[in-house]
């Protein structure tokens, strides 16, 4: 079993959908969650950060964190095209300073 | 500029040879990180850097792969005797907080033939 498990997708919506995107891991001493967005041929750039269980949001994106199910989320409320990228969920903590990240979910939007 | 910088962007090389791969990170941050990226098999950790600490190589995949990092700045992965399936993408990334918040270069697009 992967540390970090992600549905790659692709997932395709119209132009003012929500997206929910998922993940879920195994480490129950990750501390951080992160959704790192990456646009093809560039290289990841961090989207949204997270510390505890519960809620944040950031404009048209909220994350979710629970770590009783140890599940993650990511919404994307009224999705434009511009939103089209491949999304990594990615854990952080624990014994060793690596970040384990998903495999992606590639997404698109159409307009 | 003010980002993480790989060089080269793209390399084509023949099985057997050796590549070297550099990483420029942003400066005053002291972990280094490389990934790798594989079609449909999201990043891959290979080696982390933090500071003067050691290394730490556990992702590395064989005695083929070997990174360094030179006054706490650049770093060069290198891959004697590539294969085929070392093609892939390089990713490396810098972080000046202890967070997991890492900035990524654009990457290095190797392919062996």
């Amino acid at each position: 079993q992967k540390e970090v498990e992600q549905d790659p997708g692709p997932l395709s919506v119209p132009e003012g959908a929500i997206v929910s995107l998922n993940c879920t891991y195994s480490n129950s001493a990750f501390q951080y969650f992160m959704w790192y967005r990456q646009y093809s041929r560039k290289g990841p750039e961090l989207l949204m950060y997270t510390y505890s269980s519960g809620n944040k949001e950031d404009g048209r994106f909220t994350a979710q964190v629970d770590k009783s199910s140890k599940y993650i989320s990511l919404f994307i409320r009224d999705s434009q095209p511009s939103d089209s990228a491949t999304y990594l969920c990615c854990n952080y903590g624990g014994a060793t300073n690596k970040l384990i990240f998903g495999t992606g979910t590639l997404l698109a939007v159409q307009p | 500029g003010a980002g993480v910088s790989q060089s080269p962007s793209n390399k084509v090389t023949e099985k057997g040879k050796d590549v070297e791969l550099r990483c420029d990170p942003i400066s005053g941050h002291t972990a280094l990180y490389w990934y790798r990226q594989s079609l449909g098999q999201g990043l891959e950790f290979l080696i982390y850097f933090q500071g003067n600490s050691a290394p730490d190589k556990s992702g590395l995949p064989s005695d083929r792969f070997s990174a360094e990092r030179t006054g706490g700045s650049v770093s060069t992965l290198t891959i004697q005797r590539t294969q085929q399936e070392d093609s892939a993408v390089y990713l490396c990334a810098s972080s000046g907080r202890n967070t997991g918040e890492l900035f990524f270069g654009e990457g290095s697009r190797l392919t062996v033939l």
